[in-house]
């Protein structure tokens, strides 16, 4: 299994400012995920988190917006660039440990 | 790409009853099919899953039972208690042998499971 921290666990931030999520694991997985999940809906892949290397976006969204970084097996970060109250969501982080996907418990951001 | 549809949106049962969620999915080639449960204010937890070689799967008072010719899969909670309240989401992915992981997962749209006291 695998454990999974956040840190901010919830911020207030205001327009056009920029907010770094951190995502640490308890142990080493070959397999990171960044989600956004809005009020009341279910989870949208935004990008995986490769080590060493650019991530992998998903349809809709771009590097500008979210950079990604993983600097190792254990932790990795995402970025929400220029924000609007439209990125007012519940980020999570994601770690695979076989076929066994784990989810961190979310950074709840808000933006005035 | 796969394409899950998670069917009732909300479901309210008395303590004690049973409760059932059903998902379809698209793509044949899917083979795992995770459920997770999630509470207000914390990140989803998985609660039980299943791979397309076995027909059913109980743990406790959950099962979870899957029909790959009709591509649905269905969460089945018995003796259901106030502490089941949850919102329960169910996904499919492609796994490969040996642990293998390439699929990405798809969610469904979750259902807003309700257990009266």
């Amino acid at each position: 299994s695998a454990v999974i921290s956040q840190k901010p666990s919830r911020d207030i931030c205001q327009r056009g400012t920029s907010l770094t999520i951190q995502c640490q694991v308890d142990s080493q997985v070959t397999m990171m995920f960044w989600y956004r999940q809005q009020p009341g809906q279910s989870l949208t892949l935004i990008a995986t988190a490769n080590q060493g290397s650019e991530a992998t976006y998903e349809s809709g969204f771009v590097i500008d917006k979210f950079p990604i970084s993983r600097p190792n097996l254990t932790f990795s970060t995402l970025t929400v660039s220029n924000m609007s109250p439209e990125d007012s969501s519940i980020y999570l982080c994601s770690a695979k440990v076989g076929d066994t996907q784990y989810f961190g418990p979310g950074t709840r951001l808000t933006v005035l | 790409g796969e394409n899950v549809e998670q069917h009732p949106s909300t479901l309210s049962v008395q303590e004690g009853d049973s409760a059932v969620i059903k998902c379809t999915y698209s793509d044949s080639a899917s083979n795992y099919f995770p459920w997770y449960k999630q509470e207000l204010g914390k990140g989803p937890q998985l609660i039980i899953d299943i791979r397309s070689n076995v027909g059913e799967k109980k743990d406790q008072r959950i099962a979870v039972t899957l029909n790959k010719t009709a591509k649905h899969f269905s969460l089945h909670i018995t003796e259901t208690q106030p502490e089941d309240s949850a919102v329960y989401f169910c996904a499919a992915s492609m796994v490969g042998a040996g642990g293998t992981s390439y699929g990405k997962l798809t969610f469904g749209q979750g259902t807003i499971l309700t257990v009266h006291p």
